[in-house]
């Protein structure tokens, strides 16, 4: 059974770069075909796709945050990161890893991680 | 992007009722179209994707169809463990992909 984790700080302040690791089992990301995604959702409101890493080391982010997100992975720790700059409190959110179906589809979720940016 | 709208945003049903909810994109997205269910406090879960393929584990009284721009999600006998929030979400050619705003469906 896949299974993944997200961690990291329940608490940022404003313009901190937040760090979130993805910690996952029962696949591989160097697998051909294995794609991981990074979601979020507000208290109240919507989910929000932010970024794709492949089993090649590509990758995807929204546009409309790319130049603050980063994601990475640890092959061999079985880890995705993704880090993101300039924290504001709009950015409150739950964040979720998820395995993709060839990248196209979520079909297992971490069970999130809730971080509040407040000074 | 490709906006997703979901209607209606708020349902209220009886235990054993037939429901439907809709989606729609802002354009064409074939059948690149995939439904989630979220309970609170929880994360979502996979019910249908490309459009009408029901996941693995999934029960049949959900069913999904549509095609283009237009879809829909059925609960052919709606059953307590039912009553969440519901997300369509594109996963067209381009990124990115986006989600609806959700349908809250609710005990009447």
């Amino acid at each position: 059974q896949i299974t993944l984790k997200e961690s990291g700080p329940t608490l940022v302040k404003p313009t901190q770069t937040l760090t979130l690791t993805c910690t996952f089992s029962q696949f591989s990301l160097s697998t051909n075909g294995v794609v991981l995604a990074w979601i979020r959702q507000p208290p109240g409101k919507a989910l929000e796709w932010l970024a794709l890493i492949y089993w090649n080391d590509d990758k995807r982010y929204s546009p409309s945050l790319e130049s603050r997100l980063t994601i990475t992975r640890d092959a061999p720790k079985n880890q995705v990161v993704l880090t993101m700059t300039n924290m504001d409190p709009v950015d409150t959110a739950t964040y979720y890893c998820a395995h993709t179906k060839a990248g196209r589809f979520f079909d297992y979720w971490g069970q999130g991680t809730l971080v509040t940016v407040s000074s | 992007d490709i906006q997703m709208t979901q209607s209606p945003s708020s349902l209220s049903a009886s235990v054993g009722d037939r429901v439907t909810i809709t989606c729609r994109a802002s354009q064409s997205i074939s059948t690149y179209l995939n439904w989630y269910q979220q309970k609170p406090g929880k994360a979502p879960k996979l019910l249908i994707y490309a459009a009408s393929s029901l996941q693995s584990g999934v029960p049949s009284r959900f069913s999904g169809s549509g095609s283009g721009t237009d879809f829909t999600l059925t609960i052919s006998s709606l059953q307590p463990e039912d009553f969440a929030t519901y997300y369509c979400q594109q996963s067209y050619n381009t990124l990115p992909y986006t989600f609806g705003q959700g349908t809250k469906l609710e005990i009447k």
